[in-house]
């Protein structure tokens, strides 16, 4: 089955400074790359993803950048502040079964220090 | 639209009890899931149903089960619970295809004592 590995598990950076979180995939059947935002308390919340035919998506200052060969894509926000500060997940999926087969990876902490 | 609705939001429970979890949806989807996150673990699937009708296992089933009431309605019950049950679950619900989202319930917190 698919294994998604996400680095780092935490991540601590200054306001206005950037934030790369990146994931790796087995499965080259995967097509399709969200990532997740999980404020303390709240549920999940798709902040952005990628298709396989996509090698990058920018959203204002958020990002995220797709190499398929290498199975690895990455998560990139740029001046953040302080309401960035959340739990964040990729995940890869494929449509499969009749059902969207999804893989989360482990989650990474960010805390933006105001 | 209220989006993905699951009761109760908090929950303790003894070992050996039982209890169902409930979880519904108004987006019309086809595509319901159930979840349990647990700290550096992510979010490991139970249990899915890729339409009305139909459920199978997902990475995690022991000790769950699960019924599609209808198209809205995806319940999860613990039939006797474990202390290793102790998580937060997830219900989502998503439209079956490629490259769709997938929207959460708000949780549910279990602690089983």
């Amino acid at each position: 089955g698919e294994n998604v590995e996400q680095h780092p598990s935490t991540l601590s950076v200054q306001e206005g400074d950037s934030a790369v979180i990146k994931c790796t995939y087995s499965d080259s059947a995967s097509n399709y790359f969200p990532w997740y935002k999980q404020e303390l308390g709240k549920r999940p919340q798709l902040i952005i993803d990628i298709r396989s035919n996509v090698g990058e998506k920018k959203d204002q200052r958020i990002a995220v950048t797709l190499n398929k060969t290498a199975k690895h894509f990455s998560l990139h926000i740029t001046e953040t502040q302080p309401e960035d500060s959340a739990v964040y997940f990729c995940a890869a999926s494929r449509y499969s079964g009749g059902y969207q087969k999804v893989t989360f990876g482990t989650g990474t902490k960010l805390q933006v220090i105001p | 639209n209220a989006g993905v609705t699951q009761n109760p939001k908090f929950q303790v429970l003894k070992t050996g009890q039982s209890m169902t979890l409930q979880c519904a949806q108004d987006m019309n989807h086809n595509s319901m899931y159930w979840y349990r996150q647990d700290p550096g673990m992510g979010l490991r699937l139970i249990y899915y149903s890729a339409s009305e009708g139909t459920t199978d296992k997902g990475e995690v089933p022991n000790g769950y089960n699960v019924s599609r009431l209808n198209k809205r309605e995806f319940s999860l019950r613990l039939e006797s619970a474990a202390p290793s049950q102790t998580s937060v679950y997830f219900c989502a619900s998503s439209e079956p295809g490629a490259s769709t989202e997938a929207f959460f319930g708000q949780g549910t917190r279990l602690t089983v004592v």
